[in-house]
């Protein structure tokens, strides 16, 4: 069974920094893309950042290039997202997904709020 | 980023069909065509449809996805209590090279 576990979402200061990881287990994690999601509070999905089987490519949305960045360990099964520069705008529930969207963990909630 | 446009809500009685759309444009939906989301509230989403009407297993037939030009449409046929949610279509844009989202539709079974 494809398992996805997101962990390290706390409440945060603005311009804090945060790291969150996603734990994956029940497929081989090396050979597909994955995905970050977020949704604000009562808002719908925002796609956030992916990245390649390898690692050696990676995509953002604009509102967070220069302050997010994704990345992935193999040998770990776990992908990450090290937030920096954190904006009061960027609290919500982040979801890790495979692929396109196929599978998704159940979300830790990031809060920036002073 | 341009998001995909959808309805904000649609509303239907049960055992009936609904059509909820979702239009981009040429370097998103016209391209590769888009995937659905069911989320209900609460919960994680869930792929319903990707690439247009590819199915993940355990999907139900009553979901199917189909395009035309710059929109995708999303039908969901003998409508059920339990398919009140709120559906997400998501396209990746090549000229962005992002994914991107619709704003998502209230799906309400009367």
């Amino acid at each position: 069974e494809v398992q996805l576990v997101e962990s390290g979402g706390v409440l945060v200061q603005p311009g804090g920094s945060l790291r969150l990881s996603c734990a994956a287990s029940g497929f081989t994690f090396s050979t597909y893309w994955m995905s970050w999601v977020r949704q604000a509070p009562g808002k719908g999905l925002e796609w956030v950042a992916n990245i390649k089987q390898d690692g050696s490519e990676k995509c953002y949305v604009d509102s967070v290039k220069g302050r997010f960045t994704i990345s992935r360990d193999n040998a770990k099964n776990s992908l990450y997202l090290q937030m920096n520069s954190l904006r009061a705008e960027d609290t919500a529930v982040y979801y890790c997904a495979r692929d396109v969207f196929d599978s998704w963990g159940q979300g830790t909630l990031v809060t920036v709020s002073s | 980023q341009a998001g995909l446009t959808q309805p904000p809500s649609v509303s239907k009685d049960l055992r009936q069909t609904a059509t909820l759309t979702c239009t981009g444009n040429s370097n998103n939906v016209g391209n590769r065509g888009a995937a659905w989301l069911q989320q209900h509230q609460g919960h994680p989403p869930k792929l319903l449809c990707y690439r247009n009407n590819n199915r993940p297993s355990g999907i139900s037939e009553r979901f199917s996805a189909s395009r035309s030009g710059n929109t995708a449409s999303l039908t969901i046929t003998g409508l059920q209590p339990e398919d009140e949610a709120d559906y997400y279509c998501s396209a990746w844009d090549s000229s962005l090279s992002a994914w991107v989202f619709g704003g998502g539709t209230k799906l309400t079974v009367l």
